[in-house]
Parts: structure tokens; sequence; C-alpha cells
């Protein structure tokens, strides 16, 4: 069975401070991705990244990167120079790879990120 | 850029009354999802539909709810009779169905918020 921890429920930073929100999975699969999306107070869903489990490279865009460590089966993302757009749930998941290439989304519990000016 | 939209966005609803939350998926997509979100909890999935019939479903989705592709854009969830415990936020996705891709990204609405009172 796949699952997805996020031990983290909520973290407060203050403005321009780095946050690095983990994310730890399981899986059996060899072949799986991995995903962080963003839930701003509105509410919506904002995919933020999508991580082929073949694909051990870290990724930067602007100020988040994200720490992939299949050794350890994290899955980490930091936010540097924090703002307070920034302020969202922010959720891990974690998706099978097959043939169809459709499969659910199996999410973690998500944590709160406040970043306070 | 074209997008998943749901109707309505919030829904009141008094317990023992049916209820059915609309989506129109993108176009081209062929896979359809629905998730649900409990107030301050994790996004959990529900379904998933393909070539009109339920592809994948998870334990919460029981006999109250169903699905259904009415017409050809139109991918619905009702509850037949729902619980104060439904409240939730019930989000929509679709994905393309390309062959010999090991994922094919789900895109997700805005989501519809459920209050059973």
């Amino acid at each position: 069975a796949q699952k997805v921890t996020q031990a983290q429920t909520e973290i407060s930073v203050v403005e321009k401070e780095d946050v690095t929100l983990d994310c730890v999975y399981e899986t059996r699969d060899t072949t799986y991705y991995l995903f962080w999306y963003k839930q701003p107070p509105s509410g919506e869903l904002v995919f933020l990244i999508r991580r082929n489990s073949f694909d051990e490279q870290n990724e930067i865009s602007g100020r988040y990167s994200w720490n992939f460590q299949k050794s350890t089966s994290s899955f980490n993302f930091t936010i540097t120079a924090s703002q307070v757009v920034d302020s969202a749930v922010y959720f891990c998941a974690l998706s099978e790879a097959r043939n169809s290439g459709n499969t659910p989304l199996v999410f973690g519990k998500g944590t709160r990120l406040s970043v306070i000016a | 850029e074209p997008e998943v939209t749901q109707t309505p966005s919030h829904q009141v609803t008094q317990m023992g009354q049916e209820v059915i939350l609309r989506c129109v998926p993108i176009s081209n997509h062929l896979y359809f999802y629905w998730y649900r979100q409990i107030l301050g909890q994790k996004v959990e999935f529900l379904v998933s539909f393909y070539n009109n019939e339920i592809s994948e479903k998870s334990e919460i989705f029981d006999d109250q709810f169903s699905v259904e592709r009415p017409d050809g854009s139109n991918f619905t969830l009702k509850i037949r009779s729902t619980k104060l415990e439904d409240s939730a936020m019930y989000f929509c996705a679709s994905s393309e169905d390309l062959a010999g891709k090991s994922y094919n990204e789900q895109f997700f609405g805005p989501g519809t918020r459920l209050t059973v009172l």
C-alpha cells in the first residue's frame, strides 16, 4: 500500500526566512511519481511539481527547490526567502506508474505554512 | 488555457437529501476523478471513471455515491442521502489517455464545498 507522511502539521516562519517542508513516502512500486500541491486559503489545488522515481536530480524553480532522496524515501520542499503569499497548506502526493498512465493520487495530510510579515 | 470547471462552488443541503455535484472536464480528456477533502484533512481519492464505467474506487465510495457522464461534457457525482460527515470539499480532476505514457497529469477543478446541515 502507498502512504505519504508529512510529519509537520503546522509551521510558522517570519518573512524572508527559508523553510523546508518534509515528505516521506512508502510504496512497493519501483516506478512511481511524487508531487507537491499548494492549497491557498481560497481552497483550490495548485500543482507545483511532479518528479519521476528514476530522476533523483534536485530541482529549483525560482524560490522553490525540491530534494528527492530515494535512499530515505523523502521528497522535501524548500522555500527560500519566504513571502506572505506563500502562506498555504502544502500537500505531498504519490502515484504509482502504470501502463495506462492514469492512477489515483495518494496525498499526505498536508503542512500548513504561515509566513508572518 | 483549458481548465476543469465545477458547479456549484458551494452547496448547502439538509441531511438525507440527494445532491449532484457537477464537473466539466477538459474536452479531450478521457479519465475523470473525484476526490474529497474533509475540512482540515487530507485530499482523498473517491473514484476514477473511464470509458463510461468506474475504473477504480476507494473504500469511501460506498453505495451512497454514484458517478455518471450524462452527456459529452459533464461528469457528475451523486450522493443519494447525504450525511453530516459528507460535508467536505469535492474536487474533480481529468487526465488524457495518451498511449505509452506511464503517467498522464491530472488537472484539478476549483472544488465544490458541500455543507450538510
